[in-house]
């Protein structure tokens, strides 16, 4: 079966740097997603890893280490704009299926 | 490119009615994924299809719930009878079936009511 756990929810300050991770146990492995969905709207492509590292984009970092199952996405200089939910998903096979975790939900504060 | 298009965005319907919700996939992708999501659930995938062909339906949870892709560019997922605990909203998204990077693009979803 496929597991995947991310915290339910998260709050942080304008400018700070904040970490949501994400932990998955799945039957295969052929890789993680990170996306973002703004309330009332569709979740939209952020990061994509399937190999073991960081992968950097602008204010946005995921890191990934298969042997321990676990991902995280890094969020620099918060932006008001930042608040989201934020959702892991592994790709499980050679195959295009994603599952889906249940997201965090991202609060960021003045 | 007008991305994924969904039709209706909004639809508000009493219990027992028939209902069809519409994608159309980006021009070219050959995977497409109907999607439901509620606040306790979370984001569930429904069905599959791979060039038009369903791969997997596992997730449609009843029989009531029925998809179709008679071609490359239209695909309908249709509820009847529709339920109250229907209400949701369903995501269509497609992708090339590239693997690798590739993505899955996410339609703006059609916000389902049952009353």
């Amino acid at each position: 079966g496929q597991n995947i756990d991310q915290p339910t929810e998260m709050t942080a300050t304008e400018g700070a740097i904040v970490q949501i991770n994400c932990t998955y146990q799945t039957s295969g492995f052929n890789g993680l997603f990170w996306y973002q969905q703004h309330a009332g709207e569709a979740p939209t492509f952020l990061s994509y890893n399937v190999l073991d590292g960081l992968e950097e984009k602008g204010r946005f970092s995921s890191f990934l280490s298969r042997s321990k199952g676990y991902s995280y996405l890094l969020l620099k200089e918060l932006q008001m704009k930042d608040s989201a939910s934020y959702l892991c998903a592994v790709r499980d096979n050679a195959g295009n299926m994603l599952t889906f975790g249940g997201g965090t939900r991202l609060m960021v504060k003045p | 490119d007008a991305g994924v298009i969904q039709s209706p965005r909004h639809e508000v319907t009493e219990m027992g009615q028939e209902v069809t919700l519409r994608c159309k996939p980006i021009s070219g992708h050959n995977s497409l994924f109907w999607y439901r999501q509620t606040m306790m659930r979370g984001l569930e995938l429904l069905i599959y299809f791979n060039n038009n062909v369903p791969i997997d339906d596992s997730g449609m949870p009843e029989d009531r719930f029925s998809a179709k892709m008679p071609n490359a560019s239209f695909s309908t997922l249709k509820i009847q009878p529709s339920e109250p605990r229907d209400s949701a909203v369903y995501f269509c998204a497609s992708s090339s079936s590239d693997g690798g990077r590739e993505t899955q693009y996410f339609g703006p979803g059609t916000r389902l009511l049952v009353l």
